[in-house]
């Protein structure tokens, strides 16, 4: 069992629907990470939130809005994506690295996005 | 900047054998590596890390790691292959700045009966 939480498992969308992913973790992490995974590829790294606050955005465009509201949950707002936005959508979380050695990050099983 | 290789796309071993996945990085001070696992559908699973002493690591489901500075290897093992670890192996390594990982491609391991 995993100890980060997604929801929805899948998610199926129009290109002009509204939709946000969840992610939750009760690990006391204050690091928490979206990563968007193609098919047998390595995850790719979208955004790095640290104490609950955006530390790094990998120029994602705008139709991907991260949102931080504490420090146990992590959303990713999902507004006119495009075909090629369908990925496997991964949340992970882990203590923050900044003046520690850097910590193990622990995977949540994905939300499986595929836009229409 | 950080980089990592797994020269192997794809490995197919029988069950019970031996296996061996490789893992190459590039990082200019003291790495700090990782193996994750990857069943299908599901996410990555930390199989073990490196961050200092002892460089050989043992970490879940019979698995270990030998980090090699001189060679800049960090090389997966496991003495006796079991069908359930056919999957996709990632090799990834973190720097001191933040919480950045970088992976390398995978490897997919298949299991032949």
């Amino acid at each position: 069992d995993t100890e980060v939480t997604q929801t929805p498992k899948h998610l199926v969308m129009g290109m002009t629907n509204k939709k946000s992913l969840k992610c939750e973790q009760h690990m006391g992490h204050r690091a928490m990470y979206w990563y968007k995974q193609k098919a047998k590829k390595p995850p790719e790294l979208m955004f790095v939130y640290s104490y609950e606050k955006l530390s790094i955005n990998e120029s994602v465009p705008s139709r991907f809005s991260p949102e931080c509201p504490n420090s146990s949950l992590l959303n990713l707002h999902l507004h006119a994506l495009q075909p090629e936005d369908s990925a496997l959508y991964l949340c992970a979380s882990s203590r923050p690295g900044t003046g520690a050695p850097n910590q193990p990050q622990h995977f949540g099983d994905g939300t499986r996005l595929s836009i229409l | 900047a950080q980089s990592v290789t797994q020269p192997d796309i794809h490995i197919t071993v029988s069950e019970g054998a031996s296996l061996e996945l490789r893992c190459n990085y590039s990082y200019g001070a003291t790495p700090y590596l990782f193996w994750y696992v990857q069943s299908p559908g599901q996410g990555l699973q930390l199989l073990l890390k490196y961050f200092s002493g002892d460089t050989l690591v043992q970490g879940i489901k019979g698995f270990e790691a030998e980090f090699k500075r001189s060679q800049s290897s960090f090389n997966l093992r496991k003495p006796s292959v079991h069908w359930s670890d056919a999957a996709e192996y990632f090799c990834a390594v973190g720097g001191d700045a933040g919480n950045m990982l970088t992976f390398g491609g995978g490897t997919r391991l298949m299991v032949k009966p």
